[in-house]
């Protein structure tokens, strides 16, 4: 069983469009959690960090439910800049490890 | 601003070559880490490291292997390359477990082609 799923996509949508993305994680244990975002051909960024109680940063809000075991991710009014595709990651127990979703590609449409 | 830096972007190698992928970081971070990443398969762990000179297998550490002398830098070794090893090779480091919750940084990639 792979430690984090995430929908591949791809998520084609008009600008101005919400989108969400969703991912699931098999450890109960994890410690950390992050959503990170990777342009073709470039190395992968975070984007922001994912808290219990959510947290929000601009147009862009993370949710953690700790007892679904799922964390999710909401893009508001998005922008043709927006596209990419976006990896959902997550910690071991320890902290030290990163286990990565294989990412959902999201495309903005004029 | 905070830095991983891989020594190629791009590297084209023959079949059986020794290849040498050099990764530095300047953050004075503990952990160091080697993937590789292919369409649809995301990011693969091949080894890692917790301090110098300790390495650890990850998921697919076959064909490949590591060394880690100084802190700021982490080497991964493709000891005979062969075409199933074209990939993407992505070094990343971050704290170490004393510090969790930071996240993973990563460098540019390697883009290598064994042909």
């Amino acid at each position: 069983r792979k430690e984090v799923e995430q929908d591949p996509g791809p998520f084609n949508v008009p600008e101005g469009a919400t989108v969400a993305f969703n991912c699931t994680y098999s450890n109960s244990a994890s410690q950390s959690f992050f959503w990170y975002r990777q342009d073709c051909r470039k190395e992968p960024k975070l984007l922001m960090s994912v808290y219990s109680s959510g947290n929000e940063d601009g147009r862009f809000t993370a949710q953690l439910n700790r007892a679904s075991q799922y964390i999710s991710l909401l893009i508001r009014d998005s922008k043709l800049s927006d596209s990419a595709t976006y990896l959902c990651v997550v910690t071991s127990p320890g902290g030290n490890q990163f286990y990565f979703g294989t990412g959902t590609s999201l495309t903005v449409i004029p | 601003d905070v830095k991983v830096t891989q020594s190629s972007r791009y590297l084209v190698k023959r079949t059986g070559e020794k290849v040498f992928l050099e990764c530095v970081q300047d953050m004075d971070h503990e952990n160091m880490f080697w993937y590789r990443q292919d369409p649809g398969l995301g990011l693969r762990l091949i080894y890692f490291s917790y301090d110098v000179k300790m390495k650890e297998k990850g998921d697919i550490p076959e064909g490949y292997s590591v060394s880690r002398e100084k802190k700021e830098r982490f080497s991964l070794i493709l000891e005979s390359a062969s075409t199933n090893q074209t990939s993407m090779y992505l070094c990343a480091s971050s704290f170490s477990r004393d510090r969790a919750g930071t996240e993973a940084f990563f460098g540019q990639g390697t883009r290598l082609t064994v042909v």
